[in-house]
C-alpha cells in the first residue's frame, strides 16, 4: 500500500542551488509527517517535521511545506551544500516513501 | 547513551536456517519499532512494541517470523526457515513515547539469504 510515495528517486543540483524534494500521500488522517535522511552504511536520522496544522515549518536551511488539499509536502534545502547528499525519506503515518537519493554537486 | 544498536550488522545464511537479530534501543524509549527495508525502498513497518507489549503487527510479518522485548529494553527478532525473499535490511527504531515523535534508528542488519 503506497500511501506515501516519492516519484522522484533522484534528484541533482549544484552546490549553492536550492534541492527541493516533493512527496505524495493518500490518506487524508495523516496529520503529521516527518523527513528522514539516510546516508550509506546508517540508519535514517530525523531531519524536520510539520503538523496538519501548519502548512511551512522552518529549521535552519530546511523547510517544509504542507499542501493539505493536494495531500501534497516537499522539502526545501537552501542553499544546498555537498554534505547534504544523501537519501530523503518523507513518512506519514508510520509509512515511508522510497527515497529521492540527492547529489549535490560542487 | 550513543543511539540505537543493532547485531550483527551483517548476516548470510543459507535458505531453511533460522536467524535472530538484536536491538538495543536508547535507554528509557518506551517505542521500539521493526523494519524491513529492500533495494530502491522506503523502511516497510514491521511491528513495534510499547515497552514489552506488542501492540501492532504488519501482514508483512508471516508466521515465521517473530519479536520479543522481554523486558522492555532490547528486542529480538527471529526469522525462521529463511528463504531468499526475507534478504533484506532490517532496521529498528526507537522513539521516547511514541505518536507523533521522530523515531531513532539503528544503522541496521543486512540479511543476505543463500
Amino acid at each position: 500500500d503506497q500511501q506515501v510515495k516519492q516519484n522522484s528517486p533522484s534528484l541533482s543540483v549544484q552546490e549553492g542551488r536550492i534541492s527541493i524534494l516533493n512527496c505524495d500521500y493518500t490518506n487524508s488522517m495523516f496529520d503529521y509527517f516527518l523527513w528522514y535522511k539516510k546516508y550509506p552504511a546508517e540508519g535514517p536520522t530525523f531531519l524536520i517535521s510539520i503538523s496538519s496544522i501548519k502548512d511551512k515549518n522552518e529549521d535552519g536551511r530546511f523547510t517544509v511545506f504542507l499542501n493539505k488539499s493536494a495531500k501534497h509536502l516537499s522539502l526545501h534545502i537552501v542553499p544546498s551544500q555537498p554534505g547534504d547528499s544523501a537519501v530523503y525519506f518523507c513518512a506519514g503515518g508510520g509509512r515511508f516513501g522510497a527515497g529521492t537519493r540527492l547529489t549535490v554537486k560542487p | 547513551d550513543t543511539g540505537v544498536s543493532q547485531d550483527p550488522r551483517h548476516k548470510i545464511t543459507k535458505r531453511g536456517q533460522n536467524v535472530t537479530f538484536r536491538c538495543d534501543p536508547i535507554s528509557e524509549h518506551n517505542r521500539l519499532y521493526w523494519y524491513r527495508q529492500t533495494l530502491g525502498q522506503g523502511p516497510e513497518f514491521l511491528t513495534y512494541f510499547q515497552n514489552e507489549a506488542q501492540l501492532e503487527k504488519s501482514r508483512l510479518l508471516s508466521d515465521r517470523f517473530s519479536a520479543e522485548r522481554p523486558k522492555g529494553s532490547f528486542s529480538t527478532l527471529e526469522i525462521q526457515r529463511t528463504e531468499q525473499g526475507d534478504s533484506a535490511m532490517y532496521l529498528c527504531a526507537s522513539s521516547p513515547t511514541g505518536g507523533e515523535d521522530e523515531q531513532y534508528f539503528g544503522p541496521g542488519t543486512r540479511l543476505t539469504v543463500t
